[in-house]
């Protein structure tokens, strides 16, 4: 399975501030998928992320809000915009495994908004 | 669209004892199936998974689930849990040809020494 990473693993903002979240993988995948863990919850999908195409959001979910970027097969941002502390969550993006319909997971990104 | 229920919020056990988690989904078709496990402080991890075939799949560390179409059901088990075993366990179910992944609530297993 891909080893992803992210970066940073924790932070804690300002109410008003924006944060992007990187997401690097160790080998080429198609399709990248950002989630969102809030507190004490399951994990809520936010957008999928396909390399050279824009990102597709979940209901609830809105671009102004969680712009993504995946300018190549091993990379993807995401970025939290004008944050309140609602934001407040552990952030996630896992990747599919070739076409098995199998998703890894990277480390989270835990975000604290004040 | 597929929606996952995990029957269990917190689960504690002592060593050697069994282990049964329930996950129920709703969804009209064929579907793929999940368990993940978070330990403390680590991240998602792949626990078991069932696409087809035999209805009983065996994950790593022991664990073992069993799909059930007729109850829609993918119950989570092992038959003898350890202090290790305790994480946050979650199922999540897609349809095939479709990554839109759906999580359970998760169940948090604490297995007292």
């Amino acid at each position: 399975s891909a080893v992803i990473s992210q970066k940073p693993s924790r932070d804690i903002c300002q109410r008003g501030t924006s944060l992007t979240i990187q997401c690097q993988v160790d080998s080429q995948v198609t399709m990248m998928f950002w989630y969102r863990q809030q507190p004490g919850q399951s994990l809520t999908l936010i957008a999928t992320a396909n390399q050279g195409s824009e990102a597709t959001y979940e209901s609830g979910f809105v671009i102004d809000k969680f712009p993504i970027s995946r300018p190549n097969l091993t990379f993807s941002t995401l970025t939290v915009s004008n944050m309140s502390p609602e934001d407040s969550s552990i952030y996630l993006c896992s990747v599919e495994d070739g076409g098995r319909w199998t998703q890894y997971f990277g480390p989270g990104t835990r975000l604290l908004v004040l | 669209a597929q929606s996952v229920s995990q029957h269990n919020h917190h689960v504690i056990l002592s060593e050697a004892a069994s282990l049964e988690l329930g996950c129920n989904y709703s969804y009209g078709g064929t579907v793929n199936l999940f368990w993940y496990v978070q330990y403390p402080g680590q991240h998602l991890q792949l626990l078991l998974k069932y696409f087809s075939g035999d209805p009983l799949v065996k994950g790593i560390k022991g664990f073992e689930a069993e799909f059930i179409k007729s109850k829609f059901s993918f119950n989570l088990r092992k038959p003898s849990v350890q202090w290790s075993d305790t994480a946050e366990y979650f199922c999540a179910v897609n349809a095939p040809n479709n990554n839109d992944m759906r999580f359970g609530a998760g169940t948090r297993l604490t297995v007292k020494p």
